[in-house]
């Protein structure tokens, strides 16, 4: 099956810094990939996600790469603000019925 | 359009007794998943259906857990009898087909004593 290592699993930065979150996966045959973000109490919303034919996808100030032959993917948030405080989850969809595999989570907390 | 909505958002209930959480998908999703989060680890697949067929039930943990999707609408997660290590926040998230896009829930939080 597939597995998914995320680091770090927490990141402190300052607000208008940047902050970058990455992610592994283990099953080559792995091609998309969506990011999560968890604010405290409220659902998963998907933030950003990428395809496994496309290198790099941007929106805004966030953004999304992926390297499939080294198997990682990474999401980027530039100029960040307080309300970008929460868990992020990154996750690989698998095998034939579309079901994710997340990482474990990574708690961002933007100082103001 | 209404997102997919999860009761109960919370329970509480004691080792041995069981508990049965219901998602309502977005309409039209055919597509609906079952995941947990155990606290501090990442969430994890439990099952799918496709319509009222399951199609891939390789994550739920043992045969306490049933889950049921009658009717193609919503489903249930029945838990019986509840255990300690059951102890999570339950995510459901559905999916139109042939979008990859899967919508969660705001979870059940279970809380086994």
């Amino acid at each position: 099956g597939e597995n998914v290592e995320q680091h770090p699993s927490t990141l402190s930065v300052q607000e208008g810094d940047s902050a970058v979150i990455k992610c592994t996966y283990s099953d080559s045959a792995s091609n998309y990939f969506p990011w999560y973000k968890q604010e405290l109490g409220k659902r998963p919303q998907l933030i950003i996600d990428i395809r496994s034919n496309v290198g790099e996808k941007k929106d805004q100030r966030i953004a999304v790469t992926l390297n499939k032959t080294a198997k990682h993917f990474s999401l980027h948030i530039t100029e960040t603000q307080p309300e970008d405080s929460a868990v992020y989850f990154c996750a690989a969809e698998w095998g034939s019925n579309y079901k994710l595999t997340f990482g474990k989570g990574t708690l961002l907390t933007v100082n103001p | 359009e209404a997102g997919v909505t999860q009761f109960p958002s919370h329970s509480v209930i004691e080792k041995g007794q069981t508990v049965t959480l219901r998602c309502d998908p977005i309409s039209g999703h055919d597509n609906l998943y079952w995941y947990r989060r155990v606290m501090g680890k990442e969430i994890k697949f439990l099952l799918h259906f496709v319509k009222e067929s399951k199609q891939d039930e390789s994550g739920m943990p043992n045969n306490r857990f049933l889950a049921e999707r009658t009717g193609g609408t919503y489903s249930t997660l029945k838990v019986q009898p509840a255990e300690l290590e059951d102890s999570g926040v339950y995510f459901c998230a559905t999916e139109r087909g042939g979008t990859d896009t899967q919508y969660f829930g705001p979870g059940t939080r279970l809380t086994v004593l």
